[in-house]
């Protein structure tokens, strides 16, 4: 994997449920991945940032798992709410030069 | 509260217009700024990396002179769209960080060129 690739890029879920989405990523030089969450009109906020194989982060009902060896972090929602509607974009840092490079990200919508 | 504050939100000028877009760290100091171009149903593309008192590194593709980027001070970072055409038309938005924990990003600027 040369890009950092989100999936799925959209995603449509019922209140209450539960949804999780994918990140990959190089794992060549891998330094760190960065979740955030880009609510419309707002500025990007950060989430987690994320080092080490097998890190899992929880926030609230948010939480991450990472795995560097293979290159994918997974975002899981648990009882999803209409406020979680978002853009949620990872970003991983990598090479000497600590380089970042956003995914194209997730476009949550939660229906009441 | 916000901790980068970025100014104008909102720019509608002429074709052939030059347009300053601020970027400030509010309550620390940025040693790095980045400007990034959300181009329409994609993700925040990086235009530039800003090291204080040093010139601005470019990403492949984002014409320098085309785009200025002064980083005077370590709170202060400002991007020049230089003689500004319709297709330069899009949302700018920085960021700021002082090291290389999560980045604090700026609200953006909406620029429209007529």
């Amino acid at each position: 994997i040369l890009n950092v690739e989100q999936s799925p890029q959209s995603l449509h879920v019922q209140e209450g449920d539960s949804t999780n989405f994918t990140c990959s990523f190089p794992s060549s030089n891998f330094y760190a991945l960065h979740w955030y969450r880009w609510e419309t009109a707002k500025s990007p906020e950060a989430l987690f940032v994320m080092t080490l194989n097998g890190d899992e982060k929880k926030k609230g009902r948010i939480s991450a798992t990472l795995n560097t060896k293979e290159g994918y972090s997974y975002l899981y929602i648990k009882g999803s709410q209409p406020e979680d509607s978002a853009t949620y974009l990872c970003a991983s840092i990598s090479g000497s030069a600590r380089q970042l490079t956003f995914g194209s990200g997730t476009q949550l919508t939660v229906l009441p | 509260g916000a901790v980068v504050s970025q100014h104008p939100s909102r720019v509608i000028c002429k074709s052939g217009t030059s347009v300053k877009i601020e970027c400030r760290s509010l309550d620390f100091q940025a040693t790095t700024m980045f400007w990034y171009r959300q181009f329409p149903k994609k993700s925040l593309m990086l235009m530039a990396t800003s090291n204080e008192g040093s010139k601005a590194t470019y990403e492949q593709g984002v014409e320098k002179d085309k785009f200025l980027i002064n980083h005077a001070s370590l709170t202060l970072s400002t991007l020049t769209v230089t003689s500004a055409h319709p297709e330069d038309s899009s949302f700018y938005i920085c960021s700021a960080r002082d090291s290389y924990q999560p980045q604090h990003f700026g609200d953006g600027t909406r620029l429209s060129i007529l």
